[in-house]
């Protein structure tokens, strides 16, 4: 079974930084492209990062581009966002994303872990 | 602004049909056969649920279904169920921007 977890939300000030991971099981991570994606509370999805299977190319949304830094580690099956001078718009879900391979469709997303950005 | 427009809301009774359109442009929906359907209900991570326009993942009931005329996909759902209820989000893979989706649609069962 397919499984994406996320982990790394809670609160951070205006400023400051978190680290969100995803462990994934179920299949072999180095297979696939994955992706971010974030929901801010009552709005709809917006996508935030895109890595290739083998850590490269890299995308970034021009809302978090210079600020977020993606990575992964095939070998411990796990993706990774690193956040910086987070804002207040950065509160959101932030979903882990499976990329199937075919014209960029996401096939399976996680549960989300929630960042709160607030003073 | 969401790249993709949805209707904010629909809603139906049990055992009838809605219908769920998503209009992009030429660059998008209308120069690509590759329009998913996401459903996410309270709380949960998106389920992909239709794919490549009209392709329905395993396990994913019948009762789904999905189109394209144009610039505009839409998701059917027939026979609705309580279940259904959810949001029901359109996405299409677009030739000027890395992954867009539409700004979802909230399907209440009346």
């Amino acid at each position: 079974e397919v499984q994406l977890v996320e982990s790394g939300g809670g609160v951070a000030q205006p400023g400051g930084s978190l680290r969100l991971s995803c462990a994934v099981s179920g299949f072999p991570l180095s297979n696939y492209h994955m992706k971010w994606v974030r929901q801010a509370p009552g709005k709809g999805l917006e996508w935030v990062s895109y890595i290739g299977r083998s850590g490269g190319p890299i995308y970034y949304a021009d809302s978090v581009r210079g600020r977020f830094t993606i990575s992964r580690d095939n070998a411990r099956n796990s993706l990774y966002l690193q956040m910086d001078s987070l804002r207040d718009d950065d509160t959101a879900v932030y979903y882990c994303a499976r990329d199937s391979g075919y014209a960029g469709r996401i096939d399976y997303w996680g549960q989300g872990t929630l960042v709160t950005v607030s003073s | 602004q969401s790249a993709l427009t949805q209707p904010a809301s629909v809603s139906g009774s049990p055992g009838q049909s809605i219908t769920v359109s998503c209009t992009g442009t030429s660059n998008d929906i209308g120069g690509y056969d590759y329009v998913s359907w996401y459903q996410q209900h309270p709380g949960k991570g998106p389920k992909l649920i239709i794919y490549d326009v009209n392709n329905r993942p395993a396990g994913v009931s019948n009762r789904f279904s999905g189109s394209k005329s144009g610039n505009t996909a839409s998701l059917t759902i027939s026979g609705l169920q309580a279940e259904d209820e959810a949001d029901y989000y359109c996405s299409s893979y677009s030739d000027i921007d890395t992954h867009i989706f539409g700004g979802g649609s909230r399907l209440t069962v009346l």
